[in-house]
């Protein structure tokens, strides 16, 4: 069955530092979208994306976050300047218009820590 | 704009005994509804999801809910509880966007289910 593939599954990162976290949707799949967990709490919507650009956003994606697609297969989330306050657990997520969006399909998630 | 509402934030049930979380939620159109389980460091598994067909759906491991309309509710039921269910349960509705034409899945604040020996 296709999946949504993360990687790293954990990432340790000093505060103010830059990191990727990367995703390789289904390959069908044409909407990709990140979310986000901070540890104890609900699950965030970041930022949706289809056809090369960012089509909805949260207030939570500011300046310090953005979204790529560079190859055509992956999907990444940059965080430029890291905080404390990004420690959480970032979800990527893939769905397809031809199945009506009625499902969207999560990756095991990467488990950003920020020291 | 959609919206769920988890109404326990932890339930407690003994092994073999009944499981019942409760969600409500709140559109403007027929919405699609889902469960998802997340077991302790683990990523998010679809349990079942409901779109607009049978009301009463069943996923896997057991466990079904219920798409009522009249009372905006879509609770998340297992006859029997296992050791193994006892996780983190997110009730999630999808929310449209008519300008952009995208969706996007909007969470409930989650149900911790402990199942005790």
């Amino acid at each position: 069955e296709p999946e949504v593939t993360q990687t790293p599954s954990h990432q340790v990162t000093q505060m103010g530092q830059e990191v990727i976290l990367r995703c390789v949707p289904i390959s069908n799949h044409l909407y990709f979208y990140w979310y986000r967990q901070i540890l104890g709490q609900k699950v965030e919507f970041l930022v949706s994306f289809y056809n090369n650009e960012i089509s909805e956003k949260s207030e939570i994606f500011d300046d310090q976050f953005s979204v790529e697609r560079p190859d055509g297969s992956n999907f990444t989330l940059k965080i430029r300047s890291t905080k404390l306050e990004d420690s959480a657990m970032y979800f990527c997520a893939s769905s397809s218009p031809y199945q009506g969006h009625t499902e969207a399909f999560f990756g095991q998630g990467t488990r950003l820590t920020v020291v | 704009a959609q919206s769920v509402t988890q109404l326990d934030s932890h339930v407690s049930v003994s092994e073999g005994t009944p499981v019942l979380l409760r969600c409500n939620y709140s559109s403007s159109y027929s919405p699609s509804l889902f469960w998802y389980v997340q077991h302790p460091n683990k990523g998010l598994q679809l349990l079942l999801k409901y779109t607009s067909a049978a009301t009463l759906v069943k996923g896997i491991n057991g466990f079904e809910a219920e798409f009522k309309k009249s009372e905006t509710s879509f609770h998340l039921t297992k006859p029997s509880a296992h050791m193994s269910d006892a996780a983190e349960y997110f009730c999630v509705v999808s929310d449209v966007s008519f300008t952009s034409g995208t969706y996007k899945y909007i969470f409930g604040t989650g149900t911790r289910l402990k199942v005790l020996a």
